[in-house]
């Protein structure tokens, strides 16, 4: 089992819907949870971290992490074609002092107008 | 601010010729530096990662090397290509101290092997 499970999708909206992005982990060390954005040809940037469990919002993105279920969520509202990129969940323990994390595979969202 | 840059962005090499991706940082000191492959349709590889000049640490055994010869300068080669070592390289730098700053992310360079 991969520590840290994403589907790829992709994921097909249409423009102004709500977008759920999941991760599932079986590392219960992990503390950091992180998403980033990835255009085609291009570097992941990152867009959100939240530490622990809770939810964090900035604009139109909400992060969700929830350790009992090992589970972390991105919510996508009123979602724009600029959104149409590939997202990466993170997440980082620890270990060694390093807080080196580990990466989902990614999920390729598709907003069409 | 800091920036990243790695060049080239794109790069097509013949089986067995050798490597040398560069990446620098600027705008910071001491920074945590990374390598990793992006293959199609997989996840983010790490491949190696180093803390200071002269510090690497190797998480995949394979033909590749990396090298800090600078505080802000690392460096990804291969003496002998493997049509394998085709991929998308981003180059990452990170704080040394204390979290919530995730990673920065180079915009990656493309190498073909063929």
């Amino acid at each position: 089992q991969k520590e840290v499970e994403q589907d790829p999708g992709p994921l097909s909206v249409p423009e102004g819907a709500i977008v759920s992005l999941n991760c599932t982990y079986s590392n219960s060390a992990f503390q950091y949870f992180m998403w980033y954005r990835q255009y085609s040809r291009k570097g992941p940037e990152l867009l959100m971290y939240t530490y622990s469990s809770g939810n964090k919002e900035d604009g139109r993105f909400t992060a969700q992490v929830d350790k009992s279920s090992k589970y972390i969520s991105l919510f996508i509202r009123d979602s724009q074609p600029s959104d149409s990129a590939t997202y990466l969940c993170a997440m980082s323990d620890l270990s060694g002092g390093s807080y080196i994390p580990t990466f989902g595979r990614g999920t390729s969202l598709i907003v069409h107008p | 601010s800091q920036t990243i840059h790695q060049w080239p962005a794109t790069l097509v090499q013949p089986v067995g010729s050798p490597l040398s991706l560069e990446c620098t940082v600027e705008g910071t000191s001491n920074p945590n530096l990374y390598w990793y492959r992006q293959a199609a349709g997989r996840g983010l590889q790490l491949l190696f990662y180093s803390v200071g000049i002269g510090q690497i640490s190797s998480e995949v055994p394979q033909n590749l090397s990396a090298s800090r010869p600078q505080d802000r300068q690392f460096i990804l080669s291969s003496k002998k290509l493997l049509l394998s070592d085709s991929g998308f390289y981003l180059c990452a730098w990170s704080r040394i101290q204390g979290f919530g700053y995730g990673y920065t992310f180079g915009s990656g360079t493309r190498l073909t092997v063929v």
